[in-house]
């Protein structure tokens, strides 16, 4: 059983800083990391993918990936009130269709 | 336009019951999933099925049983349901990315499921 580990928060920072969240997981062998948005009462939203070592940017949102230290890690550049949500990392299992999550990042961006 | 739908949207029920959710996609994947979100958020797969066919089971109790009748649609029974059931249940689907590998999922808007 795969672990993904997140800081269950909640993160504060204020309007227009970078927010930073991070994951940790257990298994050396996954090669496919996501970032989902859940905002209270909603369904997951993916944010962003990541496969290779480095980092990948998307408008705002800059993924992270160390596979030798088992991280992977979100920057949400300028954030705004409504980034406020919460934040899940997800692991997929190589070529198995099956995804562990982490328990999530709470996000609160004060205005 | 729902890309996943799921219903019902809540469902209260006493304890013993049995009770089923429906979810059907019109994304054309090939892969569905059902997962459970506890209230600490912690969102665990519980069934994944690809063009029908059961491909994860994950040490569910076999009070619960998916079934697909089709590629667009995964429903969850689940028979005399227990306090600890209680949670919400979302349903997803998801496609292979592309050269990079890995699957994108979609998630359906979930069941909130209470049992008293």
């Amino acid at each position: 059983q795969k672990e993904v580990e997140q800081n269950s928060g909640p993160l504060s920072v204020p309007e227009g800083a970078i927010a930073s969240l991070n994951c940790t997981y257990s298994d050396r062998v996954s090669q496919s990391f996501f970032w989902y948005r859940q905002y209270s009462g909603k369904s997951p939203e993916l944010i962003m993918s990541i496969y290779s070592n480095g980092d990948k940017e998307d408008g705002r949102f800059t993924a992270q990936l160390n596979k030798a230290s088992q991280y992977v890690s979100l920057l949400i550049r300028d954030s705004q009130p409504s980034d406020s949500a919460t934040y899940l990392c997800a692991v997929e299992e190589d070529n198995f269709n099956k995804f562990y999550f982490g328990s999530g990042t709470k996000l609160n961006v004060k205005p | 336009d729902t890309a996943v739908s799921q219903t019902p949207k809540y469902l209260v029920t006493q304890m013993g019951n049995d009770k089923s959710i429906k979810c059907e996609q019109n994304l054309g994947h090939d892969t569905m999933y059902w997962y459970k979100q506890d209230s600490k958020k912690f969102l665990k797969i519980m069934f994944s099925y690809n063009n029908k066919e059961l491909i994860i089971n994950e040490t569910v109790p076999n009070r619960f049983s998916p079934k697909s009748p089709d590629k667009a649609h995964l429903n969850l029974h689940i028979n005399s349901l227990e306090l600890g059931d209680s949670a919400v249940y979302f349903c997803a689907s998801s496609v292979p990315t592309g050269t990079e590998g890995g699957d994108t999922q979609y998630f359906g808007p979930g069941t909130r499921l209470t049992v008293l």
